[in-house]
């Protein structure tokens, strides 16, 4: 159990356009997922946080209109970059939490690269 | 702000034993996870200790110390497989908020035959 994917899991997409990820946990009811971002030999940043049916909590430095999150469900949260450039180029992982536990489970991971 | 420091490299050999170390200066500190990733994939479950003192699970083994801000993640019986990276992270309980993790910078573990 306790299964959580992502989609797409490899994205090109040229400089000003936008792309949208898909986080879904597929056994479970997350009431929290959380977006990170990863650059290359580096930690896991962690850019939001999302509660279903509310706005994302972002960290500080992060655009919130430009990575925009949607946690429509308790089971599907979405992360549009827009207006992507390559600095945006990045591994982009979700996790999702049950209420009642401390764990993350988390997403395999988008790989984003904008040219 | 929040912390934490790990080595950023530590190779062994196969069979042998291996300790990293993490020492955290945090606000609202709740536990310490240990997760493993390989290259290119997601971050993996090890462990978690909210309490001090040592949880073992299999060849893995980690350590909490809340006094010293310090933990451990012990792995024996080291294979080839157990390569990749290892992160400590930080669970905070800010007030009002879900719980977040906040990571270390990784541990390149390399097991050499």
């Amino acid at each position: 159990g306790a299964v959580v994917s992502q989609h797409p899991s490899r994205v090109i997409c040229k400089s000003g356009t936008s792309v949208k990820i898909e986080c879904r946990s597929l056994d479970f009811q997350a009431t929290t997922m959380f977006w990170y971002r990863q650059f290359p030999k580096q930690s896991l940043m962690l850019m939001a946080t999302s509660n279903e049916g509310s706005k994302a909590t972002y960290e500080q430095g992060v655009e919130k209109d430009k990575f925009l999150i949607n946690h429509a469900s308790l089971t599907l949260s979405t992360l549009t970059v827009t207006s992507a450039h390559p600095e945006d180029s990045s591994f982009y992982i979700c996790s999702a939490r049950r209420a009642e536990f401390y764990e993350q489970y988390f997403g395999p991971g988008t790989r984003l690269t904008v040219t | 702000g929040q912390s934490l420091e790990q080595p950023s490299e530590v190779t062994a050999v196969e069979g042998a034993i291996v300790q990293i170390n993490c020492t955290y200066q945090t606000s609202g500190f709740y536990g310490l996870s240990w997760y493993q990733q390989h290259d290119g994939g997601a971050p993996t479950f090890l462990s978690y200790n909210a309490l001090d003192g040592l949880e073992e699970t299999g060849r893995f083994s980690s350590f909490l110390s809340r006094s010293d801000s310090y933990g451990y993640l012990l792995l024996q019986e080291l294979q080839m497989k157990d390569s990749a990276s290892y992160f400590c992270a930080v669970t905070l309980l800010p007030p009002g908020s879900a719980r977040q993790l906040t990571f270390g910078s990784g541990t390149q573990l390399t097991v050499l035959p």
